[in-house]
């Protein structure tokens, strides 16, 4: 019973353009959520964050968009860059809850065609 | 600049074999986690360890035990390795459990459990 869901296991975008990866959760005491960007033999890097208290959160040319009332976040890149290929994970935890309680997706698979 | 240091990278067991898979960190950091990721699968969290002399089950803790040795080290050991434990091996550290606190990883271990 998988409590955070990304459905697209690969997103494919051309150099330039908006990347849109996206990310279901059904745990309606999740408040705060995260997007983790993964290359090969490497270990997971945090890139983004929000709190269920906003409804964005932007950091250069990455943009994550949280909608409670659909337990939606999207995390979106612009422009997108041959170096953002890799893959992402959408993660969620409860508030004052411990990292312990961090929920990751089976992520999405972005690749960034020049 | 370290951060969290895993080893070894790669390990192969005999099923029945023991093993232990080290983890360091030099940021001062008080939580540390063990994940696991399998192939489409996301991060899944074995054991954490919200402070030194603490230590927690995580969602999927059968077959391992953790030893949170001192703050910078929190090791992970599996008993009686199974071919069901082939997977990568991710350690973490935050600078406290709860929400703001986005974790740092390792580079990961690949075991393979023959």
């Amino acid at each position: 019973d998988q409590q955070v869901k990304q459905n697209s296991p690969s997103l494919s975008v051309q150099e330039g353009r908006i990347s849109i990866l996206n990310c279901d959760y059904t745990n309606s005491m999740f408040d705060y959520f995260l997007w983790y960007k993964k290359y090969p033999a490497e270990g997971p890097t945090f890139l983004i964050s929000i709190s269920s208290i906003k409804d964005k959160n932007e950091d250069g040319r990455f943009t994550v968009f949280l909608n409670k009332s659909a337990k939606h976040l999207s995390l979106h890149i612009v422009p997108s860059q041959p170096g953002d290929s890799a893959v992402y994970f959408c993660a969620a935890s409860d508030y004052g809850g411990s990292q312990g309680n961090l929920i990751f997706g089976k992520g999405t698979k972005l690749s960034v065609k020049p | 600049n370290a951060g969290v240091t895993q080893t070894p990278k790669f390990q192969v067991l005999k099923t029945g074999q023991s093993m232990t898979l080290q983890c360091a960190q030099d940021m001062n950091h008080n939580s540390m986690y063990w994940y696991r990721q399998d192939p489409g699968m996301g991060l899944r969290l074995i054991y954490y360890s919200a402070s030194e002399g603490t230590t927690d089950k995580g969602e999927v803790p059968n077959g391992y035990n953790v030893s949170r040795l001192n703050k910078r080290e929190f090791s992970l050991r599996l008993e009686s390795a199974a071919p069901s434990q082939t997977s990568v091996y991710f350690c973490a550290s935050s600078e406290a459990t709860g929400p703001n606190t986005e974790a740092f990883f390792g580079q990961g271990t690949r075991l393979t459990v023959v």
